[in-house]
């Protein structure tokens, strides 16, 4: 089965630094998604990718997947506080959207 | 449009004892899902489902079980709650395009 691995899995960063997450899957990648949570609330979807190369923005956060599907990277540019809570990368398997799994998260910090 | 919509928000079980989450959606998707989200940790798929009549299996079925009458609704059910099944619960459904998520239903297995 398909495993996305995250990392970092918890960052700390002062406001106004950049930072970026990874995201690694075992398998090709038939889409990529990139959600945010604050703690204890629902899932805020950010952007999805899907071609080999793409990159899109989300006003100060990149994400990017990379030519062979395989990794995706999130770059948050002159972070703020309002960019603190849990980052996660869901993606589909090669064939299709059935099945759509999660990585680990990673836990973002700003500190004014 | 509601979207996607969760019952209960919250509930608290007695190891041993059954309840069944309810999920619908009103956006006509083929694709739903059941996640649970454990503290600190991403979201692990339990059962998901293709279209009406249909279920498969996750990352972690276990002691819990699905069914898809109706293509707006898709619910999980626990036979006999442990209480390693406390954890927030998560449905979604699937464009292809995003993933849209309930709200979540907090699950306590004393």
């Amino acid at each position: 089965s398909q495993e996305l691995e995250q990392s970092p899995q918890s960052l700390i960063v002062q406001e106004g630094k950049n930072l970026t997450i990874n995201c690694t899957s075992s398998k090709t990648l038939y889409g990529l998604y990139w959600y945010k949570q604050k703690y204890g609330e629902g899932l805020i979807f950010l952007m999805m990718l899907q071609k080999g190369g793409e990159e899109k923005s989300h006003e100060k956060i990149t994400a990017k997947l990379d030519e062979k599907k395989q990794q995706s990277s999130l770059h948050i540019t002159a972070s703020q506080p309002s960019h603190a809570g849990i980052y996660l990368c869901g993606a589909a398997a090669s064939g299709g959207y059935q099945k759509v799994t999660f990585g680990t998260g990673t836990k973002l910090q700003v500190i004014p | 449009n509601a979207g996607v919509t969760q019952t209960p928000k919250f509930r608290v079980l007695k190891t041993g004892q059954s309840m069944t989450l309810l999920c619908a959606q009103d956006m006509n998707h083929e694709y739903m899902y059941w996640y649970r989200q454990d503290p600190g940790m991403g979201l692990r798929l339990i059962h998901y489902s293709v279209g009406e009549g249909t279920t498969a299996k996750g990352e972690v079925p276990d002691g819990y079980n699905v069914s898809r009458l109706k293509k707006q609704n898709f619910l999980l059910g626990l036979e006999s709650a442990a209480p390693s099944q406390t954890s927030v619960y998560f449905c979604a459904s699937n464009t292809g395009t995003r993933q849209y998520f309930g709200a979540g239903t907090r699950l306590s297995v004393l």
